[in-house]
C-alpha cells in the first residue's frame, strides 16, 4: 500500500507569494493531520480533519494560513501570504481515526524555504 | 498540561554499542498512548512502536526494545548493537485517549560512528 504522499517535496519562494503544500492520505484513513517541523518549537499540529472537515484548527498560527480537505484523498495547506518565518517542514499525516490513539502515519514532508 | 521531555539532545557512538534513548512524560489522563517515531537524515517520520498506558511489558522487536515504566512516567528505547543506519532524530510523542493530538518531545539526534 502507498504511504501519505506529499508534494512538492521542497519548495523555495519569496515573501508575499501564495504557497500551496499537497497531501494525499492513505486509503481507507478517515483522519488527515498537518504537522509542522521547525527548530524553535519542533513539531506542532496545525489542524486535523475526519471525514474531510476540520476538526480542531487551534494550531493553525494566524489567518495566513488555510486548509482544505475537498475529498477524502486530498488536501492542501496555502499560505498568503508567505513569510520567511514560515519557512519551516511541513508533514501531512493520517490514521484510521477509530480511536484517538490510533497510529498517525506521516508523509515525507514538504520543505518549505521563504526568502 | 502533558508534556514529553527528551534530555538527551545528541548521543554519538560507536557502532555495535547499545545506546538507550530517555522519554519522560506527564499527564494526569489514566488513559494515554506512548509512540516513538524515527527521523533519518532523508527526513520522513517512520513510526516505531506505540504503547497504551495499561500495557506495562517491555517490548522488543529485533535490535529494539522499548521500556515503559508508569512509576517513573519514562518510556525509554534501547538499540541493541548500534549499527550506522540508526543514526537519526528520535522522537518520543505522546497522546491522550481524549484527544488526537500527538504531542512530540524535542527529539534526540543519535550519531552512530563506524
Amino acid at each position: 500500500d502507498a504511504g501519505v504522499i506529499q508534494s512538492p517535496r521542497h519548495e523555495v519562494t519569496e515573501m508575499g507569494q501564495e504557497v500551496t503544500l499537497r497531501c494525499k492520505p492513505i486509503s481507507g484513513h478517515d483522519y488527515l493531520f498537518w504537522y509542522r517541523q521547525t527548530m524553535m518549537r519542533g513539531l506542532e499540529l496545525l489542524i486535523y480533519f475526519n471525514n474531510n472537515v476540520p476538526i480542531d484548527d487551534s494550531g493553525m498560527p494566524e489567518d495566513r494560513f488555510s486548509a482544505k480537505m475537498p475529498n477524502a484523498s486530498f488536501s492542501t495547506l496555502k499560505i498568503q501570504p508567505s513569510e520567511p518565518r514560515d519557512s519551516a517542514v511541513y508533514f501531512c499525516a493520517s490514521s484510521h481515526g477509530r480511536q484517538t490513539t490510533d497510529t498517525q502515519y506521516f508523509g515525507p514532508g514538504t520543505r518549505l524555504t521563504v526568502l | 498540561a502533558q508534556k514529553v521531555t527528551q534530555a538527551q539532545t545528541e548521543i554519538s557512538v560507536v557502532e555495535k554499542e547499545d545506546v538507550t534513548l530517555d522519554c519522560v512524560y506527564e499527564t494526569r489522563d489514566t488513559t494515554y498512548y506512548l509512540f516513538w517515531y524515527k527521523q533519518p537524515p532523508s527526513g520522513e517520520l517512520v513510526f516505531l512502536i506505540r504503547r497504551n498506558s495499561f500495557d506495562e511489558q517491555n517490548e522488543i522487536s529485533g535490535r529494539y526494545s522499548w521500556n515503559f515504566q508508569k512509576s517513573t512516567s519514562s518510556f525509554n528505547f534501547t538499540i541493541t548493537a548500534s549499527q550506522v543506519v540508526d543514526s537519526a532524530v528520535y522522537f518520543c510523542a505522546l497522546t491522550l485517549y481524549s484527544s488526537y493530538k500527538l504531542i512530540f518531545g524535542s527529539g534526540t539526534r543519535l550519531l552512530v560512528r563506524p
